[in-house]
């Protein structure tokens, strides 16, 4: 069965410096989303990327983040100037129709942690 | 502002049993409401997606229903298995935008 894959699977930074997670979605689907999960926390949304472009953002997703599709495979978060608060799981995912029309599915997770 | 409740946080059972997890909200105006599945160090697992104009959905063991009017779904998983040990999670979609409000999961146990 098709899996969204995320990389790396741990990724450990000293503050103010700049990460990207890197996550290949189900080849086939067109609408790309992350998510983060604070430890201990519930999961939330962050932002949906559809026709190279974002669709929809929470108020977490602030001019820290951005989001891209290089190519036709890869889809990247970077986090600029991290801060010890963006210490938590990551999670991609993606859908072959519109959120909330068809199921997401997800990566196993990149557990970022903000040294 | 929509918020998400899971009743119980956690859960722990013989394998056999039937068992209903709950979910409830606060703003009925609802587009969806979606079920998952979050096995530790993993990503979560969509089990049932309930459009707001449904019901209840099923799937094998698990049969989740939807009732608007009271702000409140119930995850129904039948002759549970230690397989089944895991957090589910609930997640509703609201308010204008497709933006999914997720609880914090109800962590279960299933022993053998």
């Amino acid at each position: 069965e098709p899996e969204v894959t995320q990389t790396p699977s741990h990724q450990v930074t000293q503050m103010g410096q700049e990460v990207i997670l890197r996550c290949v979605p189900i080849s086939n689907h067109l609408y790309f989303y992350w998510y983060r999960q604070i430890l201990g926390q519930k999961v939330e949304f962050l932002v949906s990327f559809y026709n190279n472009e974002i669709s929809e953002k929470s108020e977490i997703f602030d001019d820290q983040f951005s989001v891209e599709r290089p190519d036709g495979s890869n889809f990247t978060l970077k986090i600029r100037s991290t801060k010890l608060e963006d210490s938590a799981m990551y999670f991609c995912a993606s859908s072959a129709g519109q959120m909330g029309n068809q199921p997401q599915h997800f990566g196993d997770g990149t557990r970022l942690s903000i040294l | 502002k929509q918020e998400v409740t899971q009743i119980p946080a956690a859960l722990s059972v013989p394998e056999g049993e039937n068992l209903v997890l709950n979910c409830s909200f606060t703003d009925s105006a609802i587009y969806n409401l979606q079920w998952f599945r979050q096995d530790p160090g993993k990503g979560l697992t969509s089990l049932l997606l309930i459009q707001s104009s449904q019901r209840e959905q099923t799937s094998g063991r698990l049969n989740a229903s939807l009732d608007k009017s009271s702000g409140r779904s119930t995850l129904y998983i039948a002759a549970s298995q230690p397989g089944d040990s895991a957090t589910y999670l609930c997640a509703v979609t609201s308010g204008g935008s497709y933006i999914p409000t997720f609880g914090r999961g109800t962590s279960l146990i299933v022993h053998p």
